[in-house]
């Protein structure tokens, strides 16, 4: 049981340049979240999706899209990246009010 | 619109000192609390969670944290601080889960605690 799988742990990009950050749960939960987590603000929701098929935006979606086409992955693309996405993106799933997170995927765009 | 104020970025003990760690929040409805903790270059662990009943709580690693909805606070609390309790630590509001909530958190700014030998 793995739990939150994120992948890649690291990457770097040129500004433009496109990615897609992959997360899987093997804990067979409904719903899914992408958080970005930037120094003094904590985490900050990105979009969401309660099954497979289905994602909603949450606090700050602009720049990311996101794919659920399987029950146990959940994808975020950056279609042309900016420095301003600079970040640490953190995916969780959830059961029972409880959130489990992933390790973390560590962004830099120059 | 939910939100939560974590007062202090940075909070300092010595060993074996008490720890708090402060925590208020804004909801409109009865919320959901948690606080999570993050080890360096971890992902975010669940320390514990109010939801119903009982407003003192008991989590992992002899943390607690009592809900009191008259101050909108949720405060963390360690009686003894130990070397391995430096961490960041997160506190986090939910609405009741269902609806059109589907669990969503919205999270404090973060809390680092230093732990002095």
């Amino acid at each position: 049981n793995a739990g939150v799988t994120q992948t890649p742990k690291f990457r770097v990009l040129k500004t433009g340049q496109s990615m897609t950050l992959l997360c899987a749960q093997d804990m067979n939960h409904e719903y899914m979240y992408w958080y970005r987590q930037d120094p003094g603000m904590g985490l900050r929701l990105i979009h969401y999706s309660v099954g497979e098929g289905t994602t909603a935006k949450g606090e700050v979606p602009d720049g990311y899209n996101v794919s659920r086409l399987k029950k146990q992955n959940f994808l975020l693309g950056l279609e042309s990246a900016a420095p301003s996405q600079t970040s640490v993106y953190f995916c969780a799933s959830s059961h029972s009010d409880t959130q489990y997170f992933g390790p973390g995927t560590r962004l830099t765009v120059l | 619109a939910q939100s939560v104020t974590q007062l202090g970025s940075h909070v300092s003990v010595s060993e074996g000192a008490l720890v708090l760690l402060r925590c208020n929040y804004s909801s409109s409805v009865p919320p959901y609390l948690f606080w999570y903790v993050q080890y360096p270059n971890q992902g975010l662990q669940l320390l514990l969670k109010y939801t119903t009943g009982a407003t003192l709580v008991k989590g992992i690693n002899g943390f607690e944290a009592e809900f009191k909805k008259s101050e909108t606070s949720f405060h963390l609390t360690k009686p003894s601080a130990h070397m391995s309790d430096a961490a960041e630590y997160f506190c986090a509001v939910s609405d009741q889960a269902g609806g059109t909530s589907y669990g969503k958190l919205t999270f404090g700014q973060g809390t680092i605690l230093t732990v002095h030998p």
